[in-house]
């Protein structure tokens, strides 16, 4: 059964605490990307990798850290750093290279974080 | 910077009657992604263009790139309660860059 999973679904932390959030995908993808959804807004992207061992800042980076140690694997460290952390994230991944832009992304099915 | 932007926000219809959202950049895009979002799930995949002035239909939806590749619209005919969620575009400005997200379209559709 292939797809992309996300874990957990729902997250509760206190403020000041970092957490991470697990991607994991059997897609055999290359590219990975993480998104933060607002309500009522868009998706905005935080960070994508495209190959193994190395990762990209997406728009809104600050805050936030990722590491791309499997081609599988694509977990996202949300730091007491970033300011407005509660929010809706998605992992995504998609067969060909970020850079072609043409390639579909599969979305996984988010975590929901909420800071105290 | 580049922005994709997308009218209306919310749209309430009754079912059966039709559906547009419209989606428009303040650049040329070189291809456009359609994804629909249903309440409390995940954004899935619809439909990409690319070519200018491209129409492509899926059943009851039609998608339309504008000839300046600047904007888009996703029309649904005789919509139906399966049709209730967030309709997103998001457009790829030129190669080797990432899409940009609109902010939405939610449809709600009554029966």
């Amino acid at each position: 059964d292939g797809g992309i999973t996300q874990s957990p679904k729902y997250l509760f932390r206190k403020e000041g605490q970092n957490v991470t959030l697990s991607c994991e995908q059997n897609l055999n993808h290359d590219a990975m990307y993480w998104y933060r959804q607002d309500p009522g807004q868009g998706l905005r992207l935080i960070y994508y990798s495209q190959i193994v061992n190395d990762f990209q800042k997406g728009d809104i980076a600050e805050g936030y850290s990722v590491s791309r140690e499997k081609k599988e694997s694509f977990p996202l460290t949300v730091t007491s750093a970033q300011k407005n952390p509660t929010a809706f994230y998605l992992c995504a991944s998609s067969s060909l290279v970020a850079a072609l832009s043409t390639d579909t992304q599969y979305f996984g099915p988010g975590t929901r974080l909420t800071v105290l | 910077g580049q922005q994709v932007m997308q009218i209306p926000q919310y749209q309430h219809v009754q079912e059966g009657e039709d559906f547009t959202t419209y989606c428009n950049s303040s650049t040329t895009l070189s291809n456009i992604q359609w994804y629909k979002q249903r309440p409390g799930g995940h954004p899935v995949f619809l439909i990409q263009l690319v070519k200018s002035g491209e129409v492509k239909k899926q059943k009851r939806l039609t998608f339309q790139f504008g000839e300046a590749k600047k904007n888009s619209s996703l029309h649904i005919t005789a919509t139906q309660t399966t049709d209730v969620g967030t309709y997103f575009c998001a457009g790829s400005h030129r190669l080797g860059q990432n899409f940009v997200f609109g902010p939405g379209t939610r449809l709600s559709v009554l029966p």
